[in-house]
């Protein structure tokens, strides 16, 4: 089946403890995203990649980090998190212009 | 500047209704393409619809049509024959620029509850 997953799908974490979000897709796209989802701001996109070792930042790309070794991995890297950063993050892939494959969002929380 | 703005935070409509939800964009990039996803109370992002700006006609897909205005920047999705499942969150999404950017830029979204 294809799709996009994410893991972990919840994590309660404290402030400072790094972590990773992992994202992977079986449909060899070389387009993908992370998205972060706050209420009342909709989807603001905080890094992708076009392809393997290629990466650009979003809108909001402060607080995080991202590798793209391998076309089906992109890993989201919070080197010290913060409160501020309680979001649910989507991890998104695509072949071409036209679609994003969403996984099923990972919701996060930041004591 | 917003780029893309959904002006209804909240829509009603009766089951079997069409309905339509708003969504205007501003770029000055000529190669732009505009996306809508529905989000159900389930979370997951569904793709719905894509218009790209040299499209000649509007982008249909079942019960979803993209209204596409191009000098007006408008790219309202139309909902037919409402179903009580259509009920969820809508965005508007825009992707600038074509083979240099993934970037894309969503709206702050659209709660559509159908009743019966």
């Amino acid at each position: 089946e294809a799709q996009v997953t994410q893991n972990p799908r919840y994590l309660i974490t404290v402030t400072g403890k790094k972590l990773t979000v992992t994202c992977s897709q079986n449909m060899n796209h070389e387009y993908m995203s992370w998205y972060r989802q706050d209420p009342g701001l909709g989807l603001r996109q905080i890094y992708y990649s076009m392809n393997v070792e290629v990466t650009d930042k979003g809108d909001v790309p402060e607080g995080y980090k991202v590798s793209r070794k391998e076309k089906r991995n992109f890993p989201l890297i919070l080197e010290s998190p913060s409160p501020n950063q309680t979001s649910l993050y989507f991890c998104a892939s695509s072949l071409d212009y036209n679609e994003q494959f969403f996984g099923p969002g990972t919701r996060l929380t930041v004591l | 500047a917003q780029k893309i703005t959904q002006t209804q935070p909240g829509m009603f409509v009766q089951e079997k209704e069409a309905v339509t939800l708003d969504c205007t964009y501003d770029t000055s990039d000529p190669s732009y393409g505009l996306f809508w996803y529905k989000q159900p109370s389930s979370g997951e992002m569904i793709f719905l619809i894509y218009q790209g700006s040299y499209d000649q006609q509007n982008a249909t897909e079942g019960r979803y049509s993209l209204n596409f205005q191009k000098a007006r920047k408008s790219a309202n999705l139309v909902i037919s024959a409402s179903q009580l499942g259509d009920s969820a969150m809508y965005f508007c999404a825009m992707r600038e620029g074509t083979y240099n950017t993934d970037k894309l830029i969503f709206g702050t979204g659209t709660r559509l509850q159908v009743f019966p």
